[in-house]
C-alpha cells in the first residue's frame, strides 16, 4: 500500500539551529517526492520536488531508495521558516495523485 | 504564478442542506483538479480526482452520492455535500494541475464547513 510517515508532529528549534523533518514512504513504484509547506493562515505551496534536486528558501531534500526516505533538512532555521511542512507521494497513472503525510509543525523559536 | 481560487472560504449550514463548494483555476486549464478533507491538525485526505469531462474517481470510503463532484469545465470543478451532517464538518480543500507547469499542483484556499 502506498503510504507517506512524518513520525513528528511537532519539531522545536531554536533560530540558527539546523533541522531536519522526517519523511519515509512506502509505494512499490518509483517514487516521486515532494515537500509542501503551509505557512499560518496561507495555502498549501509547493517548497521542493526531489526530481528537481533544487534548493529552496535554505531547504533541500535527498531522496534515499534504500531507506525509503525523503528528509528535508536546513543548515540554520529562520523564525520565518515557522509552518506546517507535509511531504507528498506522487502516485503514478493517468491522474498522478498527491498522497500527503501528517504533517509536522516546525516552530522555530527566536 | 498560477492561482486556484476556491469559494466559499467558509460556510455554515443547516443539517440536511446541501453545499457547493466551487474551484476554479484563474490563469490556467486544469484537465485534472484533486479533493482533499483536511481535519484539525490532521493531514489532508484525497477524496476523489475530477477529470475534466468525465466523472470523477472517488477514493475507497468516499461516498460518491454524498460528495457530488462536477468538472464541466477546464477551469471549474465543484463539490456539493449533499444531505450534509455535523460529521461533514471539515476543511476543504481543492487543487488544480497545470500541464503546461512541470504540472505543478497548486492549491486553493480552502473551505471550512461547519454543519449544524
Amino acid at each position: 500500500a502506498q503510504r507517506v510517515t512524518q513520525p513528528e508532529k511537532l519539531l522545536s528549534v531554536f533560530k540558527g539551529a539546523p533541522v531536519e523533518l522526517k519523511c519515509n514512504y512506502s509505494y512499490s513504484g518509483s517514487p516521486e517526492l515532494f515537500w509542501y509547506v503551509q505557512y499560518s493562515r496561507q495555502r498549501l505551496q509547493l517548497l521542493l520536488r526531489h526530481i528537481s534536486r533544487e534548493s529552496i528558501k535554505g531547504f533541500t531534500a535527498d531522496l534515499n531508495k534504500g531507506e525509503t526516505s525523503f528528509h528535508l533538512k536546513k543548515p540554520f532555521a529562520q523564525e520565518e521558516d515557522s509552518a506546517m511542512y507535509y511531504c507528498a507521494l506522487r502516485i503514478y497513472g493517468n491522474t498522478g495523485k498527491l498522497i500527503f503525510g501528517q504533517g509536522t509543525t516546525l516552530q522555530v523559536k527566536p | 504564478g498560477a492561482v486556484v481560487s476556491q469559494h466559499p472560504s467558509w460556510v455554515i449550514c443547516k443539517s440536511g442542506t446541501s453545499v457547493k463548494i466551487e474551484c476554479r483555476s484563474l490563469d490556467f486549464q486544469a484537465t485534472t483538479m484533486f479533493w482533499y478533507r483536511q481535519f484539525p491538525k490532521q493531514s489532508l485526505m484525497l477524496m476523489a480526482t475530477s477529470n475534466e469531462g468525465s466523472k470523477a474517481t472517488y477514493e475507497q470510503g468516499v461516498e460518491k452520492d454524498k460528495f457530488l463532484i462536477n468538472h464541466a469545465s477546464l477551469t471549474l470543478s465543484t463539490l456539493t455535500v449533499t444531505s450534509a451532517h455535523p460529521e461533514d464538518s471539515s476543511f476543504y480543500i481543492c487543487s488544480a494541475r497545470d500541464w503546461q507547469l512541470n504540472e505543478k499542483l497548486f492549491f486553493g484556499s480552502g473551505t471550512q464547513l461547519s454543519v449544524l
